[in-house]
């Protein structure tokens, strides 16, 4: 069965530190990992992504961490602000069968000022 | 330019019966998805269309089912609701299917 597990549920961070949230897959045919931001009635909205021929990329504050052999991955978000606050998902797909999305279970982040 | 319109964004309905959910894709995109988001969880995919065809189907029951007009707009239909179908549901609209998904807020569907 197709499973993206993430850890951990919640998280609570001081202003300016680092949240880290990770991932766990299990189809090794997945070649696509997004990571998606959510905010409270609104959808999900795509934040940073990965494929596994790289072990990090980074865009801003976000870096996302890869790890092949483990098969898994994670989100290192630097600085936290408080309007980092949101609900994050990790996910996974196969880009080259259709890109749809198995989602891990989600963290919501809570920065505190 | 508009990003993913989902209508209604909220509905109650009572189980038993039917609902029709509605979405605009971005101008240009040919690829929507639906998901399903229970309230703590994350997304669970249900279908996908391309140029009007299903591409892929999600562990759904048949009550489920969706189409993608010429304009590449899309609806999903729920017949025989049940409580466990209150969700947000969400639509996700692309140029093809290899590219990442833009989402819509969703339509929050109430089942009493």
């Amino acid at each position: 069965q197709q499973q993206v597990k993430q850890s951990p549920q919640s998280l609570i961070v001081q202003k300016g530190g680092i949240s880290i949230i990770n991932c766990a897959y299990e189809n090794t045919a997945f070649d696509y990992f997004p990571w998606y931001q959510q905010f409270p009635g609104k959808g999900p909205a795509l934040l940073i992504a990965i494929r596994p021929d790289v072990s990090e990329k980074k865009e801003g504050r976000f870096t996302i961490s890869f790890n092949k052999s483990a098969k898994q991955f994670s989100l290192h978000i630097m600085d936290s602000q408080p309007g980092d606050s949101a609900t994050y998902f990790c996910a996974a797909s196969q880009e080259n069968a259709g890109n749809m999305l198995t989602f891990g279970g989600g963290t919501r982040l809570m920065v505190k000022p | 330019d508009a990003g993913v319109t989902q209508s209604p964004t909220h509905l109650i309905k009572t189980r038993g019966q039917h609902v029709t959910l509605r979405c605009s894709p971005i101008s240009g995109h040919k690829s929507v998805s639906w998901y399903q988001q229970v309230l703590g969880q994350g997304p669970q995919f249900i279908f996908q269309y391309y140029e009007k065809e299903e591409r892929g189907r999600g562990n759904f029951p048949d009550r489920f089912s969706a189409r993608q007009f010429p304009n590449y707009s899309s609806e999903l239909n729920v017949n025989a609701l049940l409580l466990g179908d209150s969700a947000l549901y969400l639509c996700a609209s692309s140029w093809d299917r290899g590219h990442g998904y833009t989402f819509g807020s969703g339509t929050r569907l109430t089942v009493v």
